[in-house]
């Protein structure tokens, strides 16, 4: 079964509006979870590392002021995407690195569709 | 820095039979994970094979079994007895630990197409 949740999978909203999506992880906890934004027929492009009980790490060209996350808990991660624009519409997934007897795996989750009008 | 390139944008291959999706990384690193992902239409990525860069034995899961050449940087992918169900966006991806996590830099992907 799933052990990384999304919501919401799909939301539409009006350009200038902001956007909070949730990350969770269903049995485990994860002290850092990542952002990724995917365009179409594209690879994944990670935006940012959530860590909790600290600031976000954001990758190089990421807008922090825009794309505000926070990680409430050890199970919970949030993107907010702030005065949304239609070149914000795109598919952004949440992963979080599942313990293991050697190393983490991540674990990704379904994704979030965010359409700006 | 870290990169992964997959030289195949598509690839398409008979029911039942095999095919092998190729993948190089360039790293500096000694200890570092290689991982292939699977994404179907549906969006969600699905773990396929994880290969550890110290363990000299190729990776296997049932029908999908990977080549580790580590002097060569390669990684390739092999799907053996191809399914229906196989047909998807298939990423190569790397990590290796940095600071507690380990980020994950992703190829372009290879679109697999499995014709009945």
């Amino acid at each position: 079964g799933a052990v990384v949740s999304q919501h919401p999978s799909r939301v539409i909203c009006k350009s200038g509006t902001s956007v909070k999506i949730e990350c969770r992880s269903l049995d485990f906890q994860a002290t850092t979870m990542f952002w990724y934004r995917q365009f179409p027929k594209q690879s994944l492009m990670l935006m940012a590392t959530s860590n909790e009980g600290s600031k976000a790490t954001y990758e190089q060209g990421v807008e922090k002021d825009k794309f505000l996350i926070n990680h409430a808990s050890l199970t919970l991660s949030t993107l907010t995407v702030t005065s949304a624009h239609p070149e914000d519409s795109s598919f952004y997934i949440c992963s979080a690195p599942r313990p293991g007897p050697i190393t983490d795996t991540q674990y990704f989750g379904p994704g979030t569709r965010l359409t700006v009008l | 820095a870290q990169t992964v390139t997959q030289s195949q944008p598509e690839m398409s291959v008979q029911e039942a039979e095999t095919v092998t999706l190729s993948c190089t990384y360039d790293t500096s690193e000694s200890d570092y994970y290689l991982f292939w992902y699977k994404q179907p239409p549906s969006r969600q990525m699905i773990l396929v094979i994880r290969q550890e860069a110290y363990k000299q034995q190729n990776a296997t899961e049932n029908r999908f079994s990977v080549n580790f050449q580590k002097a060569a940087k390669s990684f390739s992918l092999k799907i053996s007895d191809s399914q229906l169900g196989d047909a998807a966006m298939y990423f190569c991806a790397y990590s290796f630990p940095q600071g507690g996590s380990e980020k994950l830099v992703f190829g372009k992907g290879t679109k697999l197409t499995v014709n009945p």
